[in-house]
Order: C-alpha cells, then sequence, then structure tokens
C-alpha cells in the first residue's frame, strides 16, 4: 500500500491557528482528503483538494498541496474547542484510499 | 437514519468465538469496505467489494472474511477470534467515481473487544 504519513500529536490554544501536516508517497493522486473523527464517531469527510491545485480555501479550513515534496497540510484558524478530534489526511490510488495514521488535535480552552 | 449503519456498536467477545460485525447503507453506493483502526495506526484495509459478486482482500485479510449479501449489506466474520483483533471497525461505502465530494462515507464504527 502507499504511505501516508502524519504526526500522532497537535496541541494548541483556544483562538489560535492549527495547521496539521501529511506527507504521501503516491505522485499520481489525483485526489487528497481531509477527514474528521470526533470521538465516538465515524470518518467525516472535511474537505478535498484536486492534485493540480496548489491551495483551497473554505471558510476557517485552508488546504495547501505542495507537489513537488508531496506534502499537504491543513490550516484551521481560530480553533476552538469543537475542532478537538483526530484529523486523517488520504489520498486516492488506483481504486483505493490509503489513509494517514491521524493527528490527534487537542484545543485547550 | 444513519446513512451507513454498524451493528453492533460494541462487543465483547471471548478468544476462539466466531463473531459477525454487520453494515448496511442507505447511500445506493456499490462499492463497500471494511476497515480496522488501531492507535497510531490509522486506518487499514480488510476487504472491499465493488458489487455483490466482487470480494477483494486487502491490506489485513488474514483471520476475516466477508459476505456481500446485497448491494445494500456487507458482513464482517472473525471466524475465530484472537485478542489482536481488539479494535475500531469500520464500514464505508463509496460509488464508483469515489472522488472529490463523493469520497467515502463511514459508518460510526464497532468497538470489537476480544479477551
Amino acid at each position: 500500500g502507499e504511505d501516508v504519513e502524519q504526526s500522532l500529536f497537535l496541541s494548541v490554544r483556544e483562538g489560535d491557528s492549527s495547521v496539521i501536516n501529511c506527507t504521501y508517497t503516491d505522485s499520481s493522486s489525483t485526489y487528497l482528503y481531509w477527514y474528521k473523527q470526533e470521538p465516538g464517531a465515524g470518518l467525516q469527510l472535511l474537505t478535498y483538494i484536486f492534485s493540480n491545485m496548489d491551495m483551497k480555501q473554505d471558510q476557517r479550513l485552508t488546504v495547501l498541496l505542495n507537489k513537488k515534496d508531496k506534502h499537504l497540510s491543513l490550516r484551521i484558524a481560530d480553533t476552538d474547542t469543537g475542532d478537538s478530534a483526530i484529523y486523517f489526511c488520504a489520498e486516492t490510488y488506483g481504486n483505493q484510499f490509503y489513509f494517514g495514521t491521524g493527528t490527534s488535535l487537542t484545543v485547550i480552552p | 437514519d444513519a446513512d451507513v449503519t454498524q451493528t453492533p456498536r460494541n462487543r465483547i467477545t471471548k478468544t476462539g468465538k466466531r463473531i459477525m460485525l454487520e453494515c448496511s447503507q442507505t447511500k445506493g453506493h456499490d462499492r463497500m469496505y471494511w476497515y480496522r483502526q488501531d492507535p497510531g495506526l490509522g486506518l487499514r484495509l480488510i476487504y472491499y467489494s465493488f458489487d455483490v459478486k466482487d470480494i477483494n482482500k486487502g491490506e489485513i485479510s488474514d483471520g476475516y472474511s466477508v459476505s456481500r449479501q446485497a448491494q445494500a449489506k456487507f458482513s464482517l466474520s472473525l471466524e475465530s477470534a484472537i485478542p489482536n483483533q481488539t479494535a475500531l471497525y469500520f464500514c464505508a461505502t463509496s460509488d464508483a467515481s469515489a472522488r472529490g465530494d463523493y469520497g467515502y462515507t463511514f459508518g460510526s464504527g464497532t468497538r470489537l473487544t476480544v479477551v
């Protein structure tokens, strides 16, 4: 399978920006995704980016894609306690998704 | 009702027992998947099915089997459960494109503990 890597933990203060990073291996991925998993729940699609884009903004979320370095990031502006969750990046390769290990974001009030 | 429903939500079972986890969906998607989630390991694909006659092994299929009873139903069985199968199991669905806005739709998960 493909390797999709993330840091396991991130803590930020409420009101600050959070930046969650991801590296992937397959340069031919056409879409890259961010999913959010709240405690006791399944994964929900947060946002995605097509591989020919460098940036996508959706309200408080900004996705940056550096294809040369195979690096994807998710920036959450004005983080609040409701953003505390595990965030997974994923890439599509062939007909399958490959998920990262997940980054557990803790927002400190 | 949820688009993807998993039953049971929680289960504790003994080593050596057979157990079935069930998944049903109302999305009308052809493709269904079973993943397990372990802390620090992310999601790993167990089995997937692109239609009712199609079953494929994923990354970690040993010790598991599946049955695609209908387009809407995909069950995962552990024939003889062992403690290292203790994990959170997710069912997911997608349409044929599984791209962009479509992505995957996940169930809420089944927490399985094997003692």
